[in-house]
């Protein structure tokens, strides 16, 4: 599975969009995108994914570059319960683990 | 959507016991189950593959005798730490994939194991 880059920590004001990036320049074409976020203390919750065309469910969306070697989740009014680490993932055939990377801490603030 | 339970929630042994840490599948049945490790401040580290009614695949670094684990029905895994020791404390989480085949994989709440 590819490798994902995203940066350690965002911040993001309650209310205002929060936009995560995620970088996977060596994603092969039957590789997904998923992210999952990790509230402390918790397991992993899902949260969306996708091949190659912007995807949209309740709770975010998620943008691919045409290229697909980057992708952004949008979460488009964070509350204060967005607080998580987001994890950006990779992954081809589905019956394999999920490898989880360093992730991106996001604290959302009043 | 599909649920996942661990149980327990948390535990405290003594040094030198085993720990016996229970997955469910509460609504859907699951052929695949993984064991996740998470220390303090890290991300999760893939421990096992567990495939119903077959051995464990462990991933390399972890000790198939001292994490044992079985995964006997298609909706519950098990992984008992053995000789539990103080650095075996940890966060333990299991998740589960759909045996119809989704792409999603479904994780539990996570078991806080604390080894004095």
């Amino acid at each position: 599975d590819a490798k994902t880059t995203q940066p350690p920590s965002m911040d993001c004001a309650e209310g205002r969009a929060a936009n995560l990036p995620c970088n996977h320049s060596t994603i092969s074409g039957n590789e997904y995108v998923y992210w999952y976020r990790q509230i402390h203390s918790q397991g992993p919750q899902y949260i969306i994914h996708g091949l190659k065309n912007n995807e949209t469910n309740e709770m975010a969306s998620l943008i691919i570059t045409e290229d697909r070697k980057s992708s952004t989740l949008i979460l488009p009014h964070a509350t204060l319960r967005d607080t998580a680490v987001y994890y950006c993932i990779v992954r081809g055939q589905a019956g394999t683990a999920l490898i989880f990377g360093k992730g991106t801490t996001l604290s959302v603030s009043s | 959507g599909a649920v996942v339970s661990q149980h327990p929630s948390r535990v405290i042994c003594k040094s030198g016991t085993s720990v016996k840490i229970e997955c469910r599948s509460l609504d859907f049945q699951a052929t695949t189950m993984f064991w996740y490790r998470q220390f303090p401040k890290q991300s999760l580290m893939l421990m096992a593959t567990s495939n119903e009614g077959s051995k464990a695949t462990y991933e390399q670094g972890v000790e198939k005798d001292k994490f044992l684990i079985n995964h006997a029905s298609l909706t519950l895994s098990t992984l008992t730490v053995t000789s539990a020791h103080p650095e075996d404390s940890s966060f333990y989480i299991c998740s589960a994939r759909d045996r119809g085949g989704n792409h999603e994989q479904y994780f539990g709440p996570g078991t806080r194991l604390t080894v004095t």
